[in-house]
């Protein structure tokens, strides 16, 4: 039972446009969520959270954006760079420490 | 400074052999955990570690798979008789936090890629 859930495996997207990254959860309990950015042969490396008593946190470049009435948050990456080219991970938590992943979205920014 | 490191990067096993996956958190970092991320999924958490007490070993998928932390800093990953299912990248983060909440940002290594024939 996934549930985290980002659809999209991967995206293309130009250099300058704007970038958009899914995902979707299940459990209503979730009040933490987090996008982390992997490079290849690197870990995972933390982006941008946002508690669920609001619905937008923004960070330089990169807004996320949470709708909790459809349990969908979203990852917003203005201006894309190629350097932005990476997996995102989505992320949620109850409350503690245990996050639970999606499965990765492939960002591609072409220049 | 020094972020999370892990060895070895990589590790082929031959099914039925045991391994031992090693992780040197943060230096003052009191929080530790491991994960295991399975080819074309996300991380999945498998234990918890405040200080050298691991207060949540929820996310082991079997007995075969032990953690410790005796000293509160490294930490060893072990799996006895590995079986093909356990080919995965384990992941080791750190984190300052000393409460059991989400908001201290976990810090993670390169992970260990292990493979089993």
């Amino acid at each position: 039972d996934q549930q985290v859930k980002q659809n999209s495996p991967s995206l293309s997207v130009q250099e300058g446009r704007i970038s958009i990254l899914n995902c979707d959860y299940t459990n209503s309990m979730f009040d933490y969520f987090l996008w982390y950015k992997k490079y290849p042969a690197e870990g995972p490396t933390f982006l941008i959270s946002i508690s669920s008593i609001k619905d937008k946190n923004e960070d330089g470049r990169f807004t996320v954006f949470l709708n909790k009435s459809a349990k969908h948050l979203s990852l917003h990456i203005v201006p894309s760079q190629p350097g932005d080219s990476a997996v995102y991970f989505c992320a949620a938590s109850k409350g503690t420490y245990k996050y639970i992943f999606g499965t990765g979205t492939r960002l591609k920014v072409l220049a | 400074g020094a972020g999370v490191s892990q060895s070895p990067r990589y590790k082929v096993a031959k099914r039925g052999q045991d391994v031992a996956l090693r992780c040197d958190p943060i230096s003052g970092h009191v929080s530790l955990f491991w994960y295991q991320q399975a080819l074309g999924q996300g991380p999945e958490f498998l234990t918890y570690f405040q200080n050298e007490a691991q207060l949540d070993k929820s996310g082991l998928p079997s007995d075969r798979f032990f953690a410790e932390r005796p000293e509160g800093s490294v930490s060893t990953l072990k799996i006895q008789r590995t079986q093909q299912e356990d080919s995965a990248v384990y992941l080791c983060a750190s984190s300052l936090a000393t409460s059991g909440g989400p908001y201290n940002e976990q810090f993670f290594g390169p992970g260990t890629r292990l493979t089993v024939l």
